[in-house]
């Protein structure tokens, strides 16, 4: 059983360009969760999803970001016109049922040149 | 609201002794605590997890964790450091709700010396 899947690992953008960021849960998760962890920082809190329903976007910027969990496929992390000060990691965890026992993914790292 | 403070940024022990990672949380809920586990490139990994069940929470690799009412504190501690230990290491606080997102401290850097 694999667990949460990110891709890519390392991602690369340039001021202004578009960041795609890919999170597959635990087979058998419908939550998914994301996370943005800043050098010497904790994990912040982004977005909520369910499969089609965002049940909690509080910790995401109002602008630029939006996030996405289709009813098939990866759940999508969308970073429009991206600034410098996007550079960080940025974690995917998923849950069964809502279930407050998160799994994480390994993480996408996002650099901004 | 709820959060989670961290007391020590860096922490470095010796290989076979106690470590001891100090949290303290504040919630206006019935609160969840866990402790989170970070190696270098490595997702994060549930260490332990308090439900108001029992105060004393046994996880994984030997590590344990009690909950203090009194003093607000959910300290990670095991008896003997190993160098496979050497990680940071996040204490989080999440409300009563399943649909409460957890909240992260900032992460203590657990350095084991040889």
């Amino acid at each position: 059983n694999a667990g949460v899947m990110q891709n890519p690992r390392h991602l690369v953008r340039r001021r202004g360009q578009e960041a795609r960021l890919r999170c597959s849960p635990m087979k058998g998760h419908s939550h998914v969760y994301w996370y943005r962890q800043l050098p010497e920082e904790g994990l912040k809190f982004m977005v909520y999803l369910q499969k089609e329903n965002i049940i909690d976007e509080s910790g995401m910027p109002k602008e630029r970001f939006s996030a996405e969990f289709p009813k098939e496929g990866p759940s999508i992390l969308r970073i429009q016109q991206v600034v410098r000060g996007d550079s960080a990691a940025y974690f995917c965890a998923s849950s069964y049922q809502g279930d407050e026992k998160l799994f994480f993914g390994s993480g996408t790292q996002l650099s901004v040149l | 609201a709820q959060s989670v403070t961290q007391l020590d940024s860096h922490v470095s022990v010796s290989e076979g002794t106690p470590v001891l990672l100090r949290c303290n949380y504040s919630s206006s809920y019935s609160p969840s605590l866990f402790w989170y586990v970070q190696h270098p490139n490595k997702g994060l990994q549930l260490l332990l997890k308090y439900t108001s069940a029992a105060t004393l929470v046994k996880g994984i690799n030997g590590f344990e964790a009690e909950f203090k009412k009194s003093e607000t504190s959910f300290h990670l501690t095991k008896p003997s450091a190993h160098m496979s230990d050497a990680a940071e290491y996040f204490c989080v606080v999440s409300g009563s709700s399943g649909n409460t997102p957890l909240v992260f401290g900032k992460g203590t850097r657990l350095s084991v010396i040889a």
